[in-house]
Formats: structure tokens, C-alpha cells, sequence
């Protein structure tokens, strides 16, 4: 596609409910990034994909976030047993690999609010 | 760990100002440095990549500079619109290239027509 896509763009749900953000990376890019952005901060890594696979997942939480990449392209950020401070945007970048500048691309984000 | 501030953190001016954006980083082993811009509510567009080889790049009214060596880069805005009013957010790429950004907290940016 002509961009990084994120869906839903909003997703409002209950204290304790399970969520699953979506991200389609541009076309080619083998790196995949996800970072979560609180109100009035820039946005933190949460976990970095490379392929089909986890580089790096040191910015997640805890055990109740998890991410998917299982066929190199679209991932998937799965968060059990939301909890009110998970109220966050998410965005997803991505990147080529392998080459520089490593010039990262975001998509619009997802605006979670847990209740 | 890499930190970033960014100062001033929010800016007010009248139109067909220049201004200047100032990013300071505490790790100096980058391979990169973005400016992104975020508009309210929406997604992180990259205005401009600064590799660690270079010293400046720029992009129509905007200008980027970077200095590796004392953890400084600033982002030059000539002939400010209302339509710049935005956060502006920079993020240095640590030495490995490929890898996650590190975020300051951004300049908000009004401009009054």
C-alpha cells in the first residue's frame, strides 16, 4: 500500500476485556515497529519485529501484551485483561532492512480507551 | 539508556516568524535523527532524516541540523504559516541502525495568523 494502515482507529472497551490492534506495514518493509504514545509524551517502543520475528520485545509492559507478525507483513498486538492506564494511542512504523537510513514510517495510530 | 528534551516545550508566535526547534539527546552513538511531525490526534509524519554522517538536510522551509558530538540537533522553520501549528518531535536512531527510536516529548507549535 502507499502507507503504513492501522485499524480500528478507535477502539473503546471494558476493564478486562481482550484487544487485538492491527498494523499493515508498507509494502517491502521488512521491519515493523510498535510504539505506544500516553497524552503530552512521544510516543515509546513497546517491540520490534524484524521478518516474522521478535528482535526486540523489551518495551512491552508485562505478559498481558503480545505481538504477531506470522507471515512477515501484517502484525497484530494483542493485549489481555485490559486495565484503565492501557488508554493509549498505538502506532505502528516500519522500515526497510538491511539498508540505510532506516528511515522510519508511521501509520495514523489506534486510540484505545479502556473503561 | 538514551534520553531526549526537547525545548522549548511549546511556542507560540505570529505568523512569518523563523524559529528554532531544539533536541538534545544523552547518547551520542546514533546512526540517525528524525523530525517528525504530529498533528492533533493523528499519526507521526517524518519531515526529515539527518544520518550521522551529515550535518544538515533540508526540506523547503525547514532545516535540520545535527551535532553528533555534543548530542545536539535543531530544526530551523523559515517564514512560519498557521499551518505549521503542530508538535514537533524528534527522535534519535540508536548505533545499529535498524532499530526502535527514542522520542523526546515534543515542541507544540502555535502559529497565529
Amino acid at each position: 500500500g502507499a502507507g503504513v494502515s492501522q485499524t480500528p482507529s478507535n477502539k473503546v472497551t471494558e476493564k478486562g476485556k481482550y484487544v487485538e490492534l492491527r498494523c499493515d506495514p508498507i509494502s517491502g518493509h521488512t521491519a515493523l515497529y510498535w510504539y505506544r504514545q500516553s497524552l503530552g509524551q512521544g510516543p515509546e517502543f513497546l517491540i520490534y519485529f524484524q521478518g516474522t520475528g521478535a528482535a526486540d520485545d523489551s518495551g512491552l509492559p508485562n505478559d498481558r501484551f503480545f505481538a504477531v507478525r506470522p507471515e512477515g507483513s501484517v502484525s497484530t498486538l494483542k493485549i489481555q485483561r485490559t486495565e484503565r492506564g492501557d488508554s493509549a494511542v498505538y502506532l505502528c512504523a516500519s522500515s526497510l532492512l538491511g539498508q540505510g537510513p532506516y528511515e522510519q514510517f508511521f501509520g495514523p495510530g489506534t486510540r484505545l480507551t479502556v473503561l | 539508556k538514551q534520553e531526549v528534551t526537547q525545548i522549548p516545550a511549546a511556542l507560540s508566535v505570529p505568523e512569518g516568524e523563523n524559529l528554532v526547534l531544539n533536541c538534545s539527546f544523552t547518547d551520542s552513538a546514533i546512526y540517525n535523527l528524525q523530525w517528525f511531525r504530529q498533528d492533533p490526534g493523528k499519526g507521526l509524519t517524518s519531515l526529515l532524516l539527518i544520518q550521522s554522517s551529515q550535518r544538515e538536510q533540508t526540506s523547503g522551509r525547514l532545516n535540520a541540523s545535527l551535532d553528533k558530538s555534543s548530542g545536539r540537533s535543531t530544526l530551523y522553520i523559515a517564514a512560519s504559516q498557521p499551518g505549521d501549528s503542530a508538535t514537533y518531535l524528534c527522535a534519535p536512531g540508536p548505533n545499529s541502525g535498524n532499530t526502535p527510536l527514542v522520542f523526546g516529548k515534543g515542541t507544540r507549535l502555535s502559529v497565529i495568523a
